[in-house]
């Protein structure tokens, strides 16, 4: 079946780039998404892209597809203390019409 | 609400015993997404349901879990006979398109089972 599959932590430095890299297994979602998710709170989509796109740029977000090599990435520009959350890769699988694969998601650490 | 609700936001049960969780999608939002999020599985896709046709439940852990949606709106999630690796938070989503598009999480119900 679909597997997504991301590291697990990733820390940096307030004002820095963060990059969380994502692979999946099944090309055939049309749509692929990051969704956010802070302490204590519930799931909150971030953005997502096409499946037809190579990238897409939404303010201090930008996501790069490589449907070839099928991976997913999400780089966070001047990162802040505000983006420390966990971040969540899914796409949506063939197994039950549109209900999503997730990755077990990447802790992002920001210290001022 | 302009969001997906879930109701309780906690609850705790002893095994053995039998729960409903509720979910009450945005209004307007045709499909509707059980989903359990549990340390060490990540989040897992329990079951979908899609206006009025035959809910998809290939996510569905055990025969002990069941869902129902009325009048395409609400959705409860009933899990008999609990056991202690049922404890979880339970997520409920909706969304508007079919074919994936956006889906709108509520903050879940987070489930013990003692």
């Amino acid at each position: 079946g679909e597997d997504v599959e991301q590291s697990l932590f990733l820390s940096v430095r307030e004002g820095d780039s963060s990059v969380i890299n994502c692979t999946y297994t099944d090309s055939s979602s049309t749509y692929l998404y990051w969704y956010k998710q802070e302490p204590g709170a519930g799931l909150q989509l971030l953005t997502y892209i096409f499946s037809n796109m190579d990238m897409k740029q939404d303010q201090r977000l930008t996501v790069l597809l490589n449907k070839k090599d099928k991976h997913l990435s999400l780089r966070i520009a001047d990162t802040q203390t505000g983006d420390s959350a966990i971040y969540f890769c899914a796409v949506v699988t063939n197994q039950a019409g549109t209900a999503l694969i997730f990755g077990k998601g990447t802790t992002l650490s920001v210290s001022s | 609400g302009a969001g997906v609700s879930q109701s309780p936001s906690n609850k705790v049960t002893e095994k053995g015993k039998d729960v409903e969780l509720r979910c009450d999608p945005i209004s307007g939002h045709t499909a509707l997404y059980w989903y359990r999020q549990s340390l060490g599985q990540g989040l897992e896709f329990l079951i979908y349901f899609q206006g009025n046709s035959a809910p998809d439940k290939s996510g569905l852990p055990s025969d002990r879990f069941s869902a129902e949606r009325t009048g395409g709106s609400v959705s409860t999630l009933t899990i008999q006979r609990t056991q202690q690796e049922d404890s979880a938070v339970y997520l409920c989503a909706s969304s508007s398109l079919s074919g994936g598009g956006e889906q709108y999480f509520g903050p879940g119900t987070r489930l013990t089972v003692t």
